[in-house]
C-alpha cells in the first residue's frame, strides 16, 4: 500500500489568492513528481524531483513553483492563483531506480 | 479552466466480456511500459508493467502485450467487471532519463450491467 498524501482535497478560493498544495510520502522515494489533470483528460507532468534540492520543470509550462527542502515533502505553490489554475493536482512518487510511480489522492483546486 | 489535452476516448464493454485497451507510443527507447488506473476521484493506481524487451506478461485478469515493430500497448482485462469502469492509461519509462515517466493518452473504460 502507497504512503503518500495530498492535502487539501478541494480547495476553492478566490482570485488572486497564494496557495500553498502538501504532499509528503513515508516511502523514503527519491523521486517525486506533479502532474496537473483536467477532468476525463490527460495528465501532464509539470515538476519533478529527483531528491532534496533538486527540482525540475516538467513537459508543460506551469506558473507554479515548487521545492524540495526535505525528502517526504514536495509542495506546490501558486502565488496568485487565477481561474485559469482550475484544474486537479496529483502527486507521485517513485524509488529512484525504478520509474513505477504511486500517486496521491490528487488535489481538485477551483478558483474563482 | 483551461483545458489541458485531449478528451480521452471511451471504451463501453458489457459486463463478463473482454476488453482490449490500445496505447500507442512514440519512444522506441522507453525501457518498460506501465499500465495505471484511475478511478473517479482518484490517483492513478500501478497495475502492471512489462519490460521492452518482452512481448507479453500476464497478471490476475490483465494481460499486457507489446508489439515494439508498430510501438504499441494493449492491455486485456479478462471478464470484465463494474469495478473495472476507470480511465486506463499507459507510460514509457526511459532510464536514460533517470526513468521518467511519461503518460500516453488514456482510455475511458464504462462497463454495462
Amino acid at each position: 500500500e502507497a504512503d503518500i498524501y495530498q492535502t487539501p482535497r478541494y480547495l476553492v478560493i478566490g482570485t488572486g489568492k497564494k496557495i500553498t498544495l502538501e504532499c509528503s510520502q513515508t516511502m523514503g522515494h527519491d523521486k517525486m513528481y506533479w502532474y496537473q489533470q483536467d477532468p476525463g483528460m490527460e495528465l501532464h507532468l509539470i515538476h519533478y524531483s529527483y531528491g532534496v534540492n533538486s527540482t525540475e520543470k516538467g513537459d508543460l509550462s506551469s506558473e507554479s513553483t515548487v521545492s524540495r527542502i526535505r525528502t517526504e515533502h514536495f509542495p506546490l505553490t501558486l502565488e496568485s492563483a487565477r481561474p485559469s489554475h482550475t484544474s486537479q493536482y496529483l502527486c507521485a512518487s517513485s524509488e529512484f531506480r525504478r520509474g513505477e510511480a504511486f500517486f496521491g489522492q490528487g488535489t481538485r483546486l477551483t478558483v474563482v | 479552466g483551461e483545458s489541458v489535452g485531449l478528451h480521452l476516448p471511451t471504451l463501453s464493454v458489457q459486463e463478463g466480456d473482454n476488453s482490449i485497451i490500445n496505447c500507442a507510443y512514440s519512444n522506441s527507447a522507453s525501457d518498460y511500459f506501465i499500465w495505471y488506473k484511475q478511478e473517479s476521484g482518484k490517483g492513478p493506481q500501478f497495475i502492471i508493467d512489462i519490460r521492452s524487451n518482452m512481448d507479453k506478461r500476464q497478471g490476475q485478469r490483465v494481460t499486457v502485450l507489446l508489439n515494439k515493430t508498430v510501438k504499441h500497448l494493449s492491455l486485456q482485462i479478462a471478464a470484465t467487471q463494474p469495478g473495472d469502469s476507470a480511465v486506463y492509461f499507459c507510460a514509457g519509462v526511459l532510464k536514460a532519463a533517470g526513468n521518467k515517466l511519461t503518460f500516453g493518452g488514456g482510455t475511458r473504460v464504462l462497463v454495462k450491467p
